[in-house]
Formats: C-alpha cells, sequence, structure tokens
C-alpha cells in the first residue's frame, strides 16, 4: 500500500529553526509537495521537489533523498504566524496525490 | 496565475436539503478539479476528480449518486450534496490544476473551502 508518515504535532519557539520530517511509500514517484494550512482554512503551497537534494526558498528550505524515500520541510527564524499545519504530499505513478496526515506546528513566544 | 474561489464558504441547511457548491478558477483554465473533505483535525481525504466534459472520478466509498459533480467548463466545477445528513457536515475544499503559480503544472491550487453545517 501507499503510505506517508510525518509526526502529528511538534513545538517549537519563536525565532529558533524547526525541521519537520516526511517518509513516504509509493507506487512510483513524480515529485513530493509541502503545503501549509492554517486552522480553519484551506492548504497553499510552500515548496516542490523532485530531485534530490536542498531547495531553499527564504525562511523555508524542502530536502529530497528518493532513495531513502524521506523529505524535510525546513523552517527558519520562526514566527508566531507560522503557527500551521504542514502538509506532506507524494505524486505517485499515476500522477494522484499522495497525503500524509500533516504536522500541527506550535510556536511559542 | 494561480488563484481559486469556492462559493459559498458558508453554509447551513436542513436535513434532506441539496447543497450545491462551486468551485471557480478564475484566472486559469483547469485542466483538473479535485474535490476534498476534511474532519477536524484529520487530513484531506480526497472525494473525487474532476475533468472537464466527462464524468468525475470517485475514490472508494464515495457515493457517486450522493456527491454529484459536474465540471461544465474549464473554469467551474460543482459539487452538490444531495439530501444532505448531519454526518455529511464537513468542510469541503476544492483545488484545480493548470494553473501558472509558484509551483509546477502539476500543482493543485487550492480554494478557500467550504464549511457545511446540517442541521
Amino acid at each position: 500500500g501507499q503510505n506517508i508518515d510525518q509526526p502529528t504535532e511538534m513545538t517549537a519557539t519563536e525565532g529558533a529553526i524547526v525541521q519537520i520530517n516526511c517518509t513516504y511509500q509509493t507506487s512510483g514517484f513524480n515529485g513530493l509537495f509541502w503545503y501549509q494550512q492554517h486552522a480553519g482554512e484551506a492548504p497553499t503551497f510552500l515548496s516542490y521537489n523532485v530531485l534530490d537534494g536542498l531547495e531553499e526558498k527564504g525562511r523555508f528550505s524542502s530536502f529530497l533523498s528518493r532513495s531513502k524515500g524521506y523529505s524535510y520541510l525546513l523552517l527558519k527564524e520562526l514566527q508566531m504566524k507560522d503557527s500551521a499545519s504542514y502538509l506532506c504530499a507524494v505524486m505517485d505513478s499515476n500522477y494522484q496525490l499522495i497525503w500524509g496526515a500533516g504536522t500541527k506546528l506550535i510556536i511559542k513566544p | 496565475g494561480a488563484v481559486v474561489s469556492q462559493h459559498p464558504s458558508w453554509v447551513i441547511c436542513k436535513s434532506g436539503t441539496s447543497v450545491k457548491i462551486e468551485c471557480r478558477s478564475l484566472d486559469f483554465q483547469a485542466t483538473t478539479m479535485f474535490w476534498y473533505r476534511q474532519f477536524p483535525k484529520q487530513s484531506l481525504m480526497l472525494m473525487a476528480t474532476s475533468n472537464e466534459g466527462s464524468k468525475a472520478t470517485y475514490e472508494q466509498g464515495v457515493e457517486k449518486d450522493k456527491f454529484l459533480i459536474n465540471h461544465a467548463s474549464l473554469t467551474l466545477s460543482t459539487l452538490t450534496v444531495t439530501s444532505a445528513h448531519p454526518e455529511d457536515s464537513s468542510f469541503y475544499i476544492c483545488s484545480a490544476r493548470g494553473g501558472y503559480g509558484r509551483g509546477p503544472p502539476e500543482t493543485q491550487y487550492f480554494g478557500p473551502g467550504t464549511r457545511l453545517l446540517v442541521l
């Protein structure tokens, strides 16, 4: 079966750095997405990785290792507004998105 | 562009009535639209995939006669919850693919969601 694993909840301090991990087992791979979802709102696109390595976009970076079936989202200089759920999603061989359950990130002052 | 709108944002209805939710891609033509539902503190659950001019593909366990999807144009898809019951209360979110946002062409861009409460 297809499976995406990510931690249910994480807590971090304002100004710090946090890394949210995602491991996956899917039938085929056509890229991995990270989305941010604030409570009561729809997800918004953060990043996409299809090749191994690190993609940096401002305070947010995303890493992919296809051989390990592993990705992480790195958030630097955390701000209170970063409190949200972060969803990992893998596009399988049929170009279907397989969604993780999401990681709720709590930022404390 | 990659802006998706959804209407209404909130709906409260009596049990047994039907509710229609519209999803529009405002600044691009969506090759494919998707309908999700999400229960509190749970992840997105894909209900169906919709392509313009063809029948929607429903996920296993989703009743196609209960959740009617019409994708009449490249910018509009509608979801009708027929004879709604309290257990249909949920957050319904649509997404569209084919926009020119910050991601690759396969990126799904989401509407703001519709919160349905069936009394």
